[in-house]
C-alpha cells in the first residue's frame, strides 16, 4: 500500500540547534515529495518540494530536504532552529492525482 | 492575490444533521481537493475536483459528496453527521498536478 511514514511524533530541540525530521515513503515509483508546516489552528504552508533532478532541495525559512532513493527517504533539515519554527510538520507524497500525508511531527523549541 | 478561502471557519452541528463547507481556490487554479484532518493526525484525502467532475476519491463513505462550479469554487457536503466527523476540513487548490495551496480550514464540531 502507498504510504508516507513520519516515525517521530514529537521532537524537542534547543533554539539554535540543528534539526532533522524524518520521512519515508512507500511507492513503486518515486512520487513527487513535499514538506508542509502547520501552526496551531492554521492551514498548511508549503516549505519545499521535490519533483526530480538535484536531490538536495532548498525551501523557505532556511529549510532544506534531501531525497535518497536508496532509502526511500526525504528528510527535512535546518541548521539552526528558531523559536518561531515550533509547529507541526507534515511530509507528503503525490502520486496518481492523490496526495498522501504522513501523520506529522510536532516540533517543540526550548529557549 | 487572494489565496484559498474557506467558509465558515467554525461551525457546530448535531448528529444526523447535514453540513456544507465552501472553498474558493487561489486565482488561476482549476483543481480543488478536500481533506479531513482529525485532531492529532495528518490530513486524509477525501476527493479532488477538476473541470466540475470528481477525479479522485479517498476512502470516505458516500455521505461525503462535493461539487465544483464553473468558476472553480467548490463545496463539500456531509450528510447524516456522526461524532467522528468532527475535524478540521481543509480545502486545497492547485494547477493540474502542481503543488497544493491550502486554506485555513473549516473546523466542524459534531455534538
Amino acid at each position: 500500500a502507498q504510504s508516507v511514514t513520519q516515525p517521530d511524533i514529537h521532537i524537542t530541540v534547543s533554539e539554535g540547534a540543528s534539526l532533522e525530521l524524518r520521512c519515508n515513503y512507500s511507492y513503486g515509483a518515486t512520487p513527487y515529495l513535499f514538506w508542509y508546516v502547520q501552526s496551531p489552528g492554521q492551514g498548511l504552508q508549503l516549505l519545499l518540494k521535490y519533483f526530480s533532478g538535484d536531490t538536495l532541495v532548498q525551501g523557505i525559512k532556511g529549510f532544506e530536504a534531501e531525497f535518497k532513493r536508496s532509502q526511500s527517504s526525504f528528510n527535512l533539515r535546518k541548521p539552526s532552529v528558531h523559536w518561531s519554527d515550533a509547529a507541526e510538520y507534515f511530509c507528503a507524497a503525490y502520486n496518481f492525482n492523490k496526495f498522501y500525508f504522513g501523520s506529522g511531527t510536532k516540533l517543540n523549541v526550548k529557549p | 492575490d487572494a489565496g484559498v478561502t474557506q467558509s465558515p471557519t467554525h461551525l457546530i452541528k448535531t448528529r444526523g444533521q447535514q453540513v456544507t463547507l465552501r472553498c474558493s481556490p487561489k486565482s488561476g487554479h482549476d483543481t480543488v481537493s478536500w481533506y479531513q484532518q482529525a485532531l492529532g493526525q495528518g490530513p486524509q484525502f477525501i476527493f479532488q475536483y477538476y473541470e466540475e467532475e470528481e477525479r479522485q476519491r479517498g476512502n470516505f463513505p458516500d455521505r461525503f459528496s462535493g461539487h465544483q462550479f464553473p468558476n472553480y469554487s467548490s463545496e463539500l457536503n456531509v450528510n447524516a453527521l456522526l461524532l467522528g466527523d468532527s475535524a478540521l476540513y481543509l480545502c486545497a487548490s492547485s494547477i493540474s498536478t502542481g503543488e497544493l495551496f491550502f486554506g485555513e480550514g473549516s473546523r466542524l464540531t459534531v455534538l
